[in-house]
C-alpha cells in the first residue's frame, strides 16, 4: 500500500515557471489538502478537497491553482513561481467520517521547491 | 491564528518518560485534540487523538484535563528515533467542510538524549 505519494521529490525552479506538483493516494481518501511548510514554521493549508470535483482556499492559497477530477488524484499547481513560493510543501489524505470524529491524515513526503 | 499553546521545545533523557503539555482555552465541546509528530527532514504522522477521556495507543497516551482546556501527550520511554517536533491540533472548521481540517501551529520540538 503505497499511501500518499508526492512527485517530484525535488525541484527547482525559475521566477515566472509554472509547474505542477503532483499528489496520488490509493486509499479511496475523500479529504486532501496541500500544505506548505517554510523553515522553522509550521504547516500552512494551501488548499484543500473535500471530495471530486470540489475545491477550497485554505490559510495561503494566493499564487497556487488545484483541481480534483479524481479522487486519487490531487496536482497543485503553481502560476507563476515567485522566491517566496520557495518552501517545502506536503500533500495529505484522509478518510471522511460521517459520525464527525477526526481521521487519521496521512502525509506524503513531501516536495521541496526552490525558486531562482 | 492557532488555537493551542505549546512550548517551543523540551528536552529529554533517552528511556524515561516525556509529558508535552498543550493549552487550549478555547476548545469546544465538539473538538477532538490531535498530536502529529514530524521526524526530521519527513512529513507529519498521526500519533494520537482523543475527546474527553484519556487514550492509549502503541505510540503514546493522552491525558485530557477534565475542563478539556489543555491536554498532555505522554511518551512513556523515550527513545532516539521520538526526537521530532509534535504538534497539537485542534481542526478548523473554517477550511474543510462540516469536519473542518488541521491547522498547525509551530509545535514543541523534542530533543532526546542518550
Amino acid at each position: 500500500n503505497a499511501g500518499v505519494t508526492q512527485t517530484p521529490k525535488f525541484q527547482v525552479l525559475k521566477t515566472g515557471q509554472s509547474m505542477t506538483l503532483q499528489c496520488a493516494q490509493d486509499m479511496n481518501h475523500e479529504y486532501m489538502s496541500w500544505y506548505r511548510q517554510d523553515p522553522g514554521m509550521g504547516l500552512r493549508l494551501i488548499h484543500y478537497s473535500v471530495g471530486a470535483g470540489i475545491t477550497d482556499q485554505g490559510e495561503v492559497p494566493n499564487g497556487y491553482n488545484v483541481s480534483r477530477s479524481t479522487t486519487e488524484d490531487f496536482p497543485l499547481r503553481l502560476l507563476s513561481a515567485a522566491p517566496s513560493q520557495t518552501s517545502v510543501y506536503f500533500c495529505a489524505s484522509r478518510r471522511a467520517d460521517g459520525s464527525g470524529v477526526n481521521t487519521e491524515a496521512f502525509f506524503g513526503q513531501g516536495t521541496r521547491l526552490t525558486v531562482v | 491564528d492557532a488555537k493551542t499553546t505549546q512550548p517551543n521545545s523540551m528536552e529529554s533523557n533517552e528511556e524515561e518518560p516525556v509529558h508535552l503539555p498543550c493549552n487550549h482555552s478555547t476548545i469546544s465541546g465538539t473538538d477532538y485534540i490531535h498530536w502529529y509528530r514530524q521526524l526530521p527532514s519527513q512529513g507529519p504522522e498521526y500519533v494520537i487523538h482523543g475527546l474527553t477521556s484519556n487514550v492509549n495507543n502503541r505510540m503514546a497516551s493522552l491525558a485530557i484535563a477534565e475542563d478539556r482546556k489543555s491536554s498532555t501527550l505522554i511518551l512513556h520511554r523515550a527513545t532516539l528515533r521520538d526526537a521530532a517536533v509534535y504538534y497539537c491540533i485542534l481542526r478548523d472548521v473554517r477550511y474543510g467542510g462540516s469536519q473542518g481540517n488541521l491547522i498547525f501551529g509551530k509545535g514543541t520540538k523534542l530533543s532526546v538524549k542518550p
